[in-house]
């Protein structure tokens, strides 16, 4: 059974520092990975998907990397914003008859404070 | 933008009453997910279809059913709410192409 974690579990963090989000999973048959925001009590923004032969992808001020055989994905976000303060939620995708279903950690909480 | 609609947003009902919480998408997506977020944890699976008159269990055990006759809805139900169902819904739908998921704004359901 695939598990996902999250280190660290809450990140404080001054305005403009540049930060690692870290996401580790047991199972290395993935189909891909996905990182999404949450902002209290609202649903899930998608914010970077990297398919399984895929290194890394990138967005703006993120850049999500995957690492397969290690079972790891980070994210890094550069020049933080208050802005950002949210929870951060890797989930990784399953093949085969589970095409399409994610597992999720449970998340980083980031704020960002002036 | 990702075109997918939950209703009602906030639902406080009673014990025993029979609700249906609706999820609509208008991306064509053949892939349709329920999720359950408990505050502060983390989101489980309940449900899922891959296309009309699909419909499967997902890895967390849930006393609610789904249906889905058309590609753009998903609507769940529970029978008889009772205080354990309190929680947040999250509907979420993903394509073919690359199984990205896109998920809605949920619905937070309180049962008194």
């Amino acid at each position: 059974k695939q598990e996902v974690t999250q280190i660290p579990a809450a990140l404080s963090v001054p305005e403009g520092e540049n930060l690692v989000l870290n996401c580790s999973f047991t199972d290395s048959a993935i189909y891909n990975l996905q990182w999404f925001r949450q902002d209290p009590g609202k649903g899930l923004t998608s914010l970077l998907l990297i398919q399984s032969s895929q290194r890394e992808q990138t967005s703006g001020r993120l850049n999500a990397s995957l690492d397969k055989s290690s079972g790891r994905s980070t994210l890094y976000i550069a020049a933080s914003q208050p802005g950002d303060s949210a929870t951060y939620l890797c989930a990784v995708g399953t093949g085969g008859t589970s095409y399409g279903k994610l597992t999720f950690g449970q998340g980083t909480i980031l704020t960002v404070h002036p | 933008e990702a075109d997918i609609y939950q209703t009602p947003r906030y639902l406080v009902i009673g014990t025993g009453k029979k609700i249906t919480l609706e999820c609509s998408q208008t991306m064509g997506h053949d892939k349709m997910y329920w999720y359950q977020q408990d505050p502060g944890m983390e989101l489980h699976l309940i449900h899922y279809s891959y296309g009309v008159n699909s419909t499967e269990k997902g890895d967390l055990s849930s006393e609610s059913t789904v249906s889905r006759i058309r590609t753009e809805h998903f609507p769940l139900t529970l029978e008889s709410a009772r205080p354990s169902h309190t929680s947040q819904y999250l509907c979420a739908s993903s394509g073919l192409a690359d199984y990205e998921q896109y998920f809605g704004p949920g619905t937070r359901l309180t049962v008194t």
